[in-house]
């Protein structure tokens, strides 16, 4: 697509309810990041994703958080039962290739629109 | 890991009035990156800026690498402007890490 896809926009969930964040990343990209923004704050890295592989999952918070990405292509964010602390705006970006990786403009960076969760 | 420092953490602007954002960071990186984050908490991209000096419009953004400093310029600041300022950076095969970012307020 032409850009960063997430879906939902806006989830609104019970404390203890699991939930599942999508993302479809920028056609051709082969790099997929998830990063966590609470209200008012900065930028939280989750995960990476180069291909289907997680090279750096140092990120998640805890064990309750798992991600997964198949055929190179769409991402899923899963939060298991969830507490309010998980409220915040999950953010997925994507780019043409890994980090690390100093190919010009080829490794700029997109997000996505993010989805914002909120745990009553 | 490497850390990034971006100053000043509010600004408060007149609309038409020029500004300078600055991010500082603590070891050599091998991208550099500008975004807005409007309103709505949509991160827009400004520059891929690792090096050197470009222009879009009345934004302009310099990083001097060998200094480890880059600076974002606003040139007759508008209110549609408004929002948080980000500067995020790559080493080796870290994961893009953000500055806390400058939050810049236009007024008309």
């Amino acid at each position: 697509g032409a850009g960063v896809s997430q879906s939902p926009s806006n989830k609104v969930t019970e404390k203890g309810k699991d939930v599942e964040l999508r993302c479809d990343p920028i056609s051709g990209h082969t790099a997929l990041y998830w990063y966590r923004q609470s209200l008012g704050q900065g930028l939280e890295f989750l995960i990476y994703f180069q291909g289907n592989s997680a090279p750096d999952k140092s990120g998640l918070p805890s064990d309750r958080f798992s991600a997964e990405r198949t055929g190179g292509s769409v991402s899923t964010l899963t939060i298991q039962r969830t507490q309010q602390e998980d409220s915040a705006v999950y953010l997925c970006a994507s780019s043409y290739s890994g980090q690390g990786a100093f190919i010009g403009s080829g490794n700029t960076i997109y997000f996505g629109e993010g989805s914002w969760l909120t745990v009553v | 890991g490497i850390q990034v420092e971006q100053s000043p953490p509010d600004l408060i602007l007149q609309e038409g009035a020029n500004s300078t954002l600055r991010c500082n960071f603590s070891d050599s990186v091998n991208n550099l990156q500008w975004f807005h984050q409007n309103p709505w908490g949509q991160l827009i991209n400004l520059f891929y800026i690792p090096s050197g000096t470009k222009q879009n419009g009345r934004l302009s953004a310099t990083t001097v690498a060998t200094e480890r400093y880059s600076l974002l310029y606003i040139s007759s600041s508008q209110t549609t402007d408004s929002g948080v300022y980000f500067c995020a950076v790559v080493r080796g095969n870290t994961p893009l890490v953000f500055g806390k970012g400058t939050r810049l307020s236009v007024i008309a």
